[in-house]
């Protein structure tokens, strides 16, 4: 069975501070799918990225980058120079391939809350 | 541009009354999904349609059906209400015909039974 990790529950950093979110996960799939989705205090879930499990290329979008390491079967999300805009929960999520095709929905970790402090 | 949109946003029942929530997205996906969120547990699979006229369990289904309408509509129902299943409800979507396509989610419904 498919299993996503995020062992923090909570980090608070202050303004202009690095942090990293992790993400663990377990699949018996070679074939795999993980995302990041982060949930601000108005609710809506918002989608940042997707990562397929035959791609361990890291990605940047502006201060965010993610590393992902097969090895480890963790999915890590950096904030660089955080801002108080930040401050939402962050959730990592595991997707399985359906044999023949189709989607058969996410598996979510618990979240991290993220607090930005001025 | 709508997206995924759900109704109502908040509702309060008693123990025991039935309910349907709505979810429609106007993105043409084949897929739809429900999900619940409770603190601290994160989000987890209700129900889902992986294409129209397909219904499938997920983690948690106990209490509820679900009705995929057509393509576009996807609503879930609880029959009998009960305190367990005060939480936030989300509907998303996906395109494509395959798990790795990102879902994309309505603002939720927050319900409860008291």
């Amino acid at each position: 069975a498919q299993k996503v990790t995020q062992a923090q529950t909570e980090i608070s950093v202050v303004e202009k501070e690095d942090v990293t979110l992790d993400c663990v996960y377990e699949t018996r799939d070679t074939t795999y799918y993980l995302f990041w989705y982060k949930q601000p205090p108005s609710g809506e879930l918002v989608f940042l990225i997707r990562r397929n499990s035959f791609d361990e290329q890291n990605e940047i979008s502006g201060r965010y980058s993610w590393n992902f390491q097969k090895s480890t079967s963790s999915f890590n999300f950096t904030i660089t120079a955080s801002q108080v805009v930040d401050s939402a929960v962050y959730f990592c999520a595991l997707s399985e391939e359906v044999l023949g095709g189709g989607a058969d929905g996410l598996t979510f970790g618990k979240g991290t809350h993220l607090i930005i402090q001025p | 541009n709508a997206g995924v949109t759900q109704t109502p946003k908040f509702q309060v029942l008693k123990t025991g009354q039935s309910m349907t929530l709505q979810c429609a997205q106007d993105m043409n996906h084949n897929s739809m999904y429900w999900y619940r969120q409770d603190p601290g547990m994160g989000l987890r699979l209700i129900y889902y349609s992986a294409s129209e006229g397909t219904t499938d369990k997920g983690e948690v289904p106990n209490g509820y059906n679900v009705s995929r309408l057509n393509k576009r509509e996807f609503s879930l129902r609880l029959e009998s209400a009960a305190p367990s299943q005060t939480s936030v409800y989300f509907c998303a979507s996906s395109g494509g015909q395959y798990s790795n396509q990102p879902q994309h989610f309505g603002d939720g419904t927050r319900l409860s039974i008291l």
